[in-house]
């Protein structure tokens, strides 16, 4: 079974300051892979940044970035230079690569709120 | 098309009424998704297509939930004889596989009463 903790249900941030988005996971797959997804008021969910479980290097996307700790089962967001527009729910997400390869596992997000 | 397409956007049942929720995924995408979001949580596997298939239906709650997809593009969610618990906002995704995130529609809010 997979299981996506995020504990944060709401986090505040500055305008162009940073923030971390925590997310730890559980699972018995051997190879998985891990998601952020961003979720407007609109109701869209939006792809945002992928990690595998066998990547080397933390994924960056452009002002996105996946700090991913294998051994703790951590795969946290961090938002650079954070704007006004990136207020949203954060969701994290994982799917196994072999088995489980169809199921992703969503935790129920955080809210951030991006202060002027 | 350019996108996901969910309709109908919002759809308002009585309970014990029959539903029909269409998918229509990215042109091209083999893989194709139903989830289930409540307010407040995160989305809820429901069933996954690779092509026309149910390659997994694990996450259907009960025999009143039917999908399909028959030839291998548009998504029908069928749910029969509706509780007032299957309001929720229905949401559909489509990927080309591999290790890509989904792309998802607007979804469908189903309120039943």
């Amino acid at each position: 079974a997979q299981k996506i903790t995020q504990t944060q249900p709401g986090m505040f941030v500055q305008e162009k300051e940073a923030v971390t988005l925590d997310c730890t996971y559980d699972t018995s797959d051997p190879s998985y892979g891990l998601f952020w997804y961003k979720q407007p008021s609109s109701g869209e969910m939006i792809f945002l940044i992928y990690q595998g479980s066998y990547d080397q290097q933390n994924a960056t996307e452009g002002r996105y970035s996946l700090n991913f700790q294998k051994a703790r089962k951590s795969a946290n967001l961090v938002i650079s230079a954070s704007q006004l527009g990136d207020s949203a729910m954060y969701f994290c997400a994982m799917r196994g690569v072999n088995t489980n390869a169809g199921k992703s596992t969503f935790g129920d997000g955080t809210t951030l709120t991006v202060k002027p | 098309g350019a996108g996901v397409s969910q309709t109908p956007s919002n759809k308002v049942t009585e309970k014990g009424k029959y539903v029909e929720l269409r998918c229509d995924p990215i042109s091209g995408h083999t893989a194709l998704y139903w989830y289930r979001q409540s307010l407040g949580q995160g989305p809820e596997f429901l069933i996954y297509f690779q092509g026309t298939g149910a390659a997994d239906d694990s996450g259907l709650p009960n025999d009143r939930f039917f999908a399909v997809r028959p030839e291998g593009s548009v998504s029908t969610l069928k749910i029969q004889r509706t509780e007032r618990g299957d309001s929720a906002v229905y949401l559909c995704a489509s990927s080309s596989g591999g290790n890509y995130g989904y792309t998802f529609g607007s979804g469908t809010r189903l309120t039943v009463v």
